[in-house]
């Protein structure tokens, strides 16, 4: 299996701009994650998906993030308009449903708002 | 918030076993123990889970007291490309997506 494929690797936009992340999830996986990483918060959990339905998005940070999972094979998280406080890694990870289920997570995509 | 203590760095000889304690008090009957690494600038990856019995796979062991209130991740021949950030985390294995939350972690630092 690819595991869980995001894109951009690294993107640098100016404020103000719309950023759009994506993410492949593991084929056969139900849930999918997003987190973001900074060196202030640490790994923080900003949304989950059920089959491709948001259960939880009370780690989204404010109205300027959305995020959508159209299919089973894909989600985007999109900021608009970005801040200079939006620099961070955000990762995508998914999971199968059971008991003793695992994430795994994907590279990250490396963001940086000037 | 994370139900889990750990120390925030530690090191260890190269070669040498790597012992990397968690503390989780609080934890229920219902939830698992996880051990994730995350090596700099990479994804978290995983390491090993467990219940209650003691774990073993290719990268580690994971010993969880009888009492459950404390685990240990057992690295046996720790290398240097073992230097990252492990982060023990309890989940509640009826709330898949939720409570999978990341505390800071220990740094381990292996040492040449």
């Amino acid at each position: 299996d690819a595991g869980v494929i995001q894109s951009p690797r690294h993107e640098v936009t100016e404020m103000g701009q719309e950023v759009t992340l994506r993410c492949k999830p593991i084929s056969g996986h139900d849930y999918l994650f997003w987190y973001r990483q900074t060196m202030m918060r640490g790994l923080e959990l900003l949304i989950y998906f059920n089959n491709n339905v948001p259960i939880d998005d009370s780690g989204m940070p404010e109205d300027r993030f959305s995020a959508k999972m159209p299919n089973a094979s894909f989600s985007t998280l999109k900021i608009q308009p970005s801040e200079p406080r939006d620099s961070a890694v955000y990762f995508c990870a998914s999971s199968s449903q059971g008991p003793g289920n695992t994430i795994y997570f994907g590279e990250g995509s490396w963001l940086t708002v000037v | 918030d994370a139900k889990t203590t750990q120390p925030p760095s530690m090191d260890c000889a190269e070669g040498r076993a790597a012992n990397l304690p968690c503390n989780h008090s609080t934890i229920s009957g219902n939830e698992y123990v996880y051990w994730y690494r995350q090596i700099h600038s990479q994804g978290p990856q995983y390491i090993i889970h467990g219940l209650k019995n003691n774990e073993t796979n290719e990268m580690a062991s994971l010993i969880i007291t009888e009492d459950r209130k404390s685990s240990t991740l057992i690295l046996p021949h720790a290398t240097l490309r073992d230097t990252a950030v492990y982060y023990c985390i309890v989940r509640d294995v009826d709330n898949y997506g939720q409570n999978f939350v990341f505390g800071p972690g220990t740094r381990l630092s292996v040492l040449p």
